[in-house]
This record gives C-alpha cells, structure tokens and sequence, in this order.
C-alpha cells in the first residue's frame, strides 16, 4: 500500500531533551513538509522540502531542524529550544511543490513533554 | 488578521441536516482551495479540492468558491454521523514568494448526532 507512515504514534520526552520524529513516504513524491497542530489553531508549516538535500523554514521553524538524505524519508528534530513543544506533528508529502499538487498526511505523531 | 479565517464552531446539527461550513480569506493570491476533514486523532485528508469559482459537487459534498467575495463554502447534505469530524480549509497561492505553500484554516469541529 502507497502512504505515509509517521513514528512513533505517542512519543513522551522530558524538557531539554531533543527528540526526532520519522516520516517515510512511498508515493515516490518529491516534497515533503512538516506541520504542526495545535488546538484551535489550524495547521501551522514548520519545514519543507522540494527535493532531496534541500529544505526550507515555513513559518515557524524556530527550535525545530530537518534532514532531506532521502526522497523517501524527512525527519524532524524537535530541539530543546523549542519553548512550546508539545502537540500534534503532521508530515505531509505531494508530486511537486509548485501547481495543483495535493498534500497527502500521514497520520500524525503526538509529543508530549514535560 | 490572518490570512485565512474560519469559525472553529463547535457545530452541533441532527443527522440529515444540511451543513455549511465557511471560511474568508484576504490574500487574492490564493488560487487553488481545498477542504480537508480530519477525524479525532488522525492525519487530515482531502475532500475536495478545486481551483475556480462556482461550484464543485462529490457526493453529498459541495464546494464553492466566490474569489470576488474572497469566500469558499463547503456544503454537506444529508449528513451523517460519520460526518463527525474537523473540517479544515486549506488554500495555496499560485505566485509570489509563498508560492506552493498551503495555508490552513483553523478548522471546523462538526458533530452530526443521530
């Protein structure tokens, strides 16, 4: 089955400590984001990739870093700068970044630290 | 004042009513609209998705787009408990230098009780 799978499903961290989410897509797509939920708030970017080795900050990027090794993987680290980690991260892929692509989403990691 | 507005609700109707969900958006830049539902706990994923004004139907769902009032709609008729979900929209520009990026609502919390 073409998808994309997020790991883990429930991830707890204590403060200050960095913690790495997974994202693997087998859609053969070449962008890749990350969004962040929050309640009431909507989806907010955090970072995104067009291609392998490249990415760029969305609009909130701060305490937050990506690695693009792989078309199929788009990792992200939550770091310790992060001053209001937890919530619900959202990886999302598509064709292309640019025109009428859709966004497929994963099914989402929630952190919680404290 | 964000880009992109939508009443959070909650929206409580009966099964088999018609539900209208809507947001406004300022950015005439948008050109392509989409409506995501995302069920408690899960990733979000398309609806429907189009890129003109006027009218799109699937189903018992409708979507409309009036770029002059800068107002999309998403109808639903004869709903269903199962219709009970968060509904996002979600809008993209076609040039400038957010090009690509999709911009979310804050989501609609729906509740169709029988």
């Amino acid at each position: 089955d073409g998808g994309i799978t997020q790991s883990p499903k429930y991830l707890f961290r204590k403060e200050g400590q960095n913690v790495t989410l997974s994202c693997e897509q087998n859609l053969n797509h070449d962008a890749m984001y990350w969004y962040r939920q929050d309640p009431g708030q909507g989806l907010r970017l955090i970072y995104y990739s067009q291609i392998v080795n490249d990415f760029q900050k969305g609009d909130i990027a701060e305490g937050y870093s990506v690695s693009r090794e792989k078309k199929e993987s788009f990792p992200l680290t939550v770091t310790s700068a992060q001053k209001n980690p937890t919530a619900f991260y959202l990886c999302a892929s598509s064709t292309g970044d640019r025109g009428p692509y859709e966004q497929y989403f994963g099914p989402g990691t929630r952190l919680t630290v404290t | 004042q964000k880009e992109v507005e939508q009443d959070p609700g909650p929206l409580s109707v009966p099964e088999g009513a018609i539900v209208s969900l809507n947001c406004t958006y300022s950015n005439s830049a948008f050109q392509y609209f989409m409506w995501y539902r995302q069920y408690s706990r899960k990733g979000p994923e398309l609806l429907m998705y189009t890129y003109s004004s006027g009218n799109k139907e699937d189903g018992r769902f409708t979507a409309q787009v009036d770029k002059s009032s800068k107002y999309i709609s998403l109808f639903i008729r004869d709903s269903q408990p199962s219709d009970s979900a968060t509904y996002l929209c979600a809008m993209k520009r076609w040039r400038g230098t957010s090009y690509g990026k999709l911009t979310f609502g804050q989501g609609t919390i729906l509740t169709v009780h029988p």
